[in-house]
């Protein structure tokens, strides 16, 4: 199967500082790019939707000026969290989408974001 | 898209066979019924997928009733690395489809 790499595994950051993470899909090239949060014991929920060189789709309730998108290339996709607070703590998981090259969906190991 | 009902949680003894349902009855003709699974603080996994035979990989079998309203997946030998939550999700599948996960059910894998 595909092999997707986020980067940091895991980060804490002061209340109203902004946090990057980075989605890269080694194997093959990503057309479309979902970011997923999930908060303790809860279920993961869609946040955005993202198309190579397009400006991404946000999911109801997500703010698009909090969680900038960035999807520039077929690798690599970037989330920032901008001004963060505590309640944006959680765990980030991206999915990089191959189109028809996969049937399945193939998911990042995660970023887990603490904020003081 | 159709939504699932899956037990919020199930215990399996270690080398036993573990039977997930999945209960899916608005499922449409040409959605798939996939499966997914989740080990803790890790990103989900896919597992199977089928839309009307049953299915077979060297991970599990997906056992879809004929009318196609519910679902069982099938790990042959649990093992203690199963222990997981497992979502069934019913879509138009496809790696650029929209999963939407509900709850899961935490299957448990008891030494």
């Amino acid at each position: 199967g595909a092999v997707v790499s986020q980067h940091p595994s895991w980060v804490i950051c002061k209340s109203g500082t902004s946090v990057k993470i980075e989605c890269r899909s080694l194997d093959f090239q990503a057309t479309t790019m979902f970011w997923y949060r999930q908060f303790p014991k809860q279920s993961l929920m869609l946040m955005a939707t993202s198309n190579e060189g397009s400006k991404a789709t946000y999911e109801q309730g997500v703010e698009k000026d909090k969680f900038l998108i960035n999807h520039a290339s077929l690798t690599l996709s970037t989330l920032t969290v901008t001004s963060a607070h505590p309640e944006d703590s959680s765990f980030y998981i991206c999915s990089p989408g191959a189109g028809d090259y996969y049937n399945e969906q193939f998911f990042g190991p995660g970023t887990r974001l603490t904020v003081l | 898209d159709a939504k699932t009902t899956q037990p919020t949680s199930m215990d399996c003894a270690e080398g036993r066979a573990a039977n997930l349902p999945c209960n899916h009855s608005t499922i449409s003709g040409n959605e798939y019924v996939y499966w997914y699974r989740q080990i803790h603080s890790q990103g989900p996994q896919y597992i199977i997928h089928g839309l009307k035979n049953n299915e077979t990989n060297e991970m599990a079998s997906l056992i879809i009733t004929e009318d196609r309203k519910s679902s069982t997946l099938i790990l042959p030998h649990a093992t203690l690395r199963d222990t997981a939550v497992y979502y069934c999700i019913v879509g138009s599948g496809g790696s650029n489809y929209k999963l939407t996960f509900g709850k899961g059910t935490l299957l448990t894998v008891n030494p």
